[in-house]
């Protein structure tokens, strides 16, 4: 079962900064955070991902507390393009795999 | 950069026919997910493997089964189809920190 909880959907206004919040309150200790999107019907799109230090790549930033209950996803400058279904998924990764329990995500609608 | 491979694409079946998907996961990575996503649902977890045996089961049927080859390629067994079945198949791989890359998917019509 998804141990995350997220609002459903986000409005953003497109070149502004769209910060997408995830609560994860049971995570353990051996659990990262990986944040992934869904445009459409196509694969899920690898994002971020962070153990416990602020993460930062080309597409987002991942910040997450210091007790690890919660994260948030931002994109800089969101785009029509960055219009999805975004996941946030706590998983252990062990003994070379994991395995992801996909929640219901938040709808982020970029408008123009 | 290589991006895992699946195919076919679309498949149209008839009920009670068997389905064949296969996956190509990205070069050396050598864990494998398979996923269920139905319409207007969420990617459900099916199986996965690591170096060819079988790591993890999930909310898999009975009538599927699934492999992982020796040259880690993929494939997913769909027996006695239902129209339940119809659906989005998402393979993926992952590498050392556990980041998933999904494949395109393939779509399943059950008739």
């Amino acid at each position: 079962d998804a141990k995350t909880t997220q609002p459903p959907s986000m409005d953003c206004a497109e070149g502004r900064a769209a910060n997408l919040p995830c609560n994860h309150s049971t995570i353990s200790g051996n659990e990262y955070v990986y944040w992934y999107r869904q445009i459409h019907s196509q694969g899920p799109q690898y994002i971020i991902h962070g153990l416990k230090n602020n993460e930062t790549n080309e597409m987002a930033s991942l910040i997450i507390t210091e007790d690890r209950k919660s994260s948030t996803l931002i994109l800089p400058h969101a785009t029509l393009r960055d219009t999805a279904v975004y996941y946030c998924i706590v998983s252990a990764w062990s003994s070379n795999f994991n395995k992801f329990y996909f929640g219901s995500g938040t709808k982020l609608n970029v408008k123009p | 950069a290589a991006g895992v491979i699946q195919s076919p694409r679309h498949l149209i079946k008839e009920k009670r026919e068997t389905a064949t998907l296969k996956c190509y996961p990205i070069p050396r990575h050598d864990t494998v997910y398979w996923y269920q996503q139905g319409p207007g649902q969420d990617p459900q977890f099916l199986i996965s493997f690591y170096e060819k045996m079988q790591s993890d089961k999930g909310s898999i049927p009975d009538r599927f089964s699934a492999q992982q080859f020796s040259d880690y390629h993929s494939e997913l067994n769909m027996s006695s189809l239902e129209l339940g079945d119809s659906a989005l198949y998402f393979c993926a791989s992952s590498e050392e920190q556990g980041q998933q890359f999904f494949g395109p998917g393939t779509r399943l019509t059950v008739l």
